[in-house]
């Protein structure tokens, strides 16, 4: 089952609206991952991030690898239209390993 | 390039019937990965590919489920006697020789899988 927590589950904004999300665990994470999967398509990576305290951005996306090793989260500011999708964040627990755990997903909805 | 392909893109079957479903991963990528993913879920690892051995099959629900990549390219991945809890969007990614973990994993489109 999933081991990750994602947050919220779905976000309805307006256009040129900031967005947040988040995405918990109760155990550390060793790689924290951000994805974004359109409708009949497969996810896509967005952000990486390898170590603790990590800030990286993407252009208007920025995501951060918690201290603790058990959290991320992920903004995108100044939201448009094609940002609407679902957002999944992704890890790995261990060290080399490659199965990744994902979480539920934010259902992200923009009104133009 | 081409990215990660997936056949059938859609498949029906009755509860009890076998199923393969056929992942070909981009070009070079030595590693290949089966996902399942739920209705409203996010993706469920199953299995795991290096070259033409299955590194980690830890994610296989039970024995119903298998899959080979026996030329180390094209996998399938296949289900017996079918349930109707199988049903879901069967997703096959690759990556480049990831010794340390950190590859980026490419994803196809998927297979959406129904047993009625």
């Amino acid at each position: 089952g999933q081991q990750l927590n994602q947050s919220p589950q779905s976000m309805f904004i307006q256009e040129g609206e900031d967005v947040s999300m988040n995405c918990t665990s109760s155990s550390i994470f060793n790689t924290w991952l951000w994805y974004k999967q359109d409708p009949g398509e497969g996810p896509v990576l967005l952000i990486a991030l390898y170590k603790a305290g990590e800030l990286t951005s993407n252009g208007r996306l920025t995501a951060q690898f918690g201290i603790t090793r058990k959290d991320s989260f992920l903004n995108i500011s100044a939201s448009i239209p094609s940002d609407v999708g679902i957002y999944f964040c992704a890890g790995r627990r261990i060290q080399g390993a490659q199965k990744l755990v994902f979480g539920q997903g934010t259902r992200l909805t923009i009104n133009p | 390039g081409a990215g990660v392909s997936q056949t059938p893109s859609n498949k029906v079957t009755e509860k009890g019937k076998y199923v393969e479903l056929r992942c070909d991963p981009i070009s070079g990528h030595t590693a290949l990965y089966w996902y399942r993913q739920s209705l409203g879920q996010g993706p469920e690892f199953l299995i795991y590919f290096q070259g033409t051995g299955a590194a980690d099959d830890s994610g296989l629900p039970n024995d119903r489920f298998f899959a080979v990549r026996p030329e180390g390219s094209v996998s399938t991945l296949k289900i017996q006697r079918t349930e109707r809890g199988d049903s879901a969007v069967y997703l096959c990614a690759s990556s480049l020789n990831p010794p340390s973990g950190g590859e980026t994993q490419y994803f196809g489109p998927g297979t959406r899988l129904l047993v009625l």
